[in-house]
């Protein structure tokens, strides 16, 4: 069964940083592509991140490129997600989501976990 | 790409059809010929979970009352008979063109 477990979520004031990360199961990590998506009331589903099965490129939504750094460790089967010089638009509901065939779908989600960016 | 649904909220009876549309900003066909639309039902607390993909290929254990259509750049969800587990939010999503975008997604309530 494909299991995709985020962790890592916070409240943190705006400027700092929290470091993300989804710990996968149940199929073979270091062959897929993976996203990040977010989630607001205001906003709806919004795509952040992607990172190719190898973990030599990735791709940022605009809002979060510079600021955002996207990672993974195949022998861990786990993603990161390095979020730097937060604000407060930043606050939403993080998952983390599984690329079926590098053709940017989504099948799998995580749970979710929330960052709340706030003084 | 912008996507956009209708309506936003559906209030249905259970037992009757229930229908979604999603428009998109451009057309998604993508160069291989396929068209990358899916659609996704999330209940309250939950994360959302595929039942449609490629316009209206079903995932495993999605029931048959559920069904896709489209084409180019309209695309439509059908529920034939809505059951209470249904309830929820619908969202459309293409991945054809990057970003990857969502619709807003369309509430749908037992009335």
């Amino acid at each position: 069964e494909v299991q995709l477990v985020e962790s890592g979520g916070a409240s943190v004031q705006p400027g700092g940083s929290l470091r993300l990360s989804c710990a996968a199961s149940g199929f073979t990590f270091s062959s897929y592509w993976m996203f990040w998506v977010r989630q607001t009331p205001e906003r709806g589903l919004v795509w952040v991140s992607r990172i190719n099965n190898d973990g030599s490129s990735a791709w940022y939504e605009d809002s979060v490129r510079g600021r955002f750094t996207l990672s993974r460790d195949n022998a861990k089967n786990t993603l990161y997600l390095q979020m730097n010089s937060l604000r407060a638009e930043d606050t939403a509901v993080y998952y983390c989501a599984r690329d079926p065939d590098t053709s940017n779908k989504i099948d799998y989600w995580g749970q979710g976990t929330l960052v709340t960016v706030s003084s | 790409v912008v996507m956009t649904q209708s309506p936003l909220s559906a209030p249905v009876i259970l037992g009757q059809p229930a229908s979604i549309s999603c428009t998109s900003s451009l057309s998604l066909v993508y160069s291989n010929g396929k068209t990358h639309l899916s659609w996704f039902h999330q209940r309250p607390g939950q994360s959302p979970r595929r039942l449609i993909y490629e316009v209206s290929k079903r995932d495993s254990g999605v029931p048959d009352r559920f069904s896709g259509s489209g084409s180019g750049t309209y695309f439509t969800l059908k529920i034939s008979r809505v059951e209470a587990e249904d309830v929820g939010v619908y969202y459309c999503m293409q991945g054809t063109h990057l970003p990857i975008s969502f619709g807003q997604g369309t509430r749908l309530e037992i009335k």
